[in-house]
């Protein structure tokens, strides 16, 4: 079963800081790699989508990679500012339907 | 532009008590679509998902149904709620397999 692991569970950082979110995941046979926010009692929001056969999306201030052989992924978000505190989520696609999600990274931009 | 549209918000049922919950996506024909539940501690897990009208396909076995009546519509029903029933429910569309997961606000459950 694929398993999928984010790392730190929490961040805090200073309002300018770049900063680099960690998602790994056991088998590397997947469909894609999606990244997600989400704010408080809301919904998710979609932030980058990678195909398997990629390595890396960007959009704006943020930039995902992805290395399938070492199973990992990360997110980076370039001159982070309050609006960015959010729980940001890591989805492997295990088929062309399912999603395997972690359990997200909480991070806090302070002013 | 497509839009999801999912209610309630917010819903307290007693044990026993049966569900639905609707979703309707705009903007679209024939989306996939997905329900998908977050309980605390836990992360996202998909329930059902549907590739069109009457085609259901369950991911999890349990006291949870759904169906699709309609190319837009997607509702997740129970006929008795368990306490383990409670939790964040989400409603999802994609334009296709293997693309962009597109989700609504959710419906907090909460059964006493």
């Amino acid at each position: 079963k694929q398993e999928v692991t984010q790392i730190p569970a929490a961040l805090s950082v200073p309002e300018g800081e770049n900063l680099v979110l960690n998602c790994s995941f056991t088998d590397s046979a997947i469909y894609n790699l999606q990244w997600f926010r989400q704010d408080p009692g809301k919904g998710l929001t979609s932030l980058l989508l990678i195909q398997s056969s990629q390595r890396e999306q960007t959009s704006g201030r943020l930039n995902a990679s992805l290395d399938k052989s070492s199973g990992r992924s990360t997110l980076y978000i370039a001159a982070s500012q309050p609006g960015d505190s959010a729980t940001y989520l890591c989805a492997v696609g295990v088929s062309g339907y399912a999603l395997n999600f972690g359990k997200g990274t909480s991070l806090l931009v302070t002013p | 532009s497509q839009t999801i549209h999912q209610w309630p918000a917010t819903l307290v049922q007693p044990v026993g008590s049966p569900l639905s919950l609707e979703c309707t996506v705009e903007g679209t024909s024939n989306p996939n679509l997905y329900w998908y539940r977050q309980a605390a501690g836990r992360g996202l897990q998909l329930l059902f998902y549907s590739v069109g009208i009457g085609q259901i396909s369950s991911e999890v076995p349990q006291n949870l149904s759904a169906s699709r009546p309609q190319d837009r519509q997607f509702i997740l029903s129970s006929k008795k709620l368990l306490l383990s029933d409670s939790g964040f429910y989400l409603c999802a569309w994609s334009e296709q397999s293997n693309e962009k997961l597109f989700f609504g606000s959710g419906t907090q459950l909460s059964v006493l």
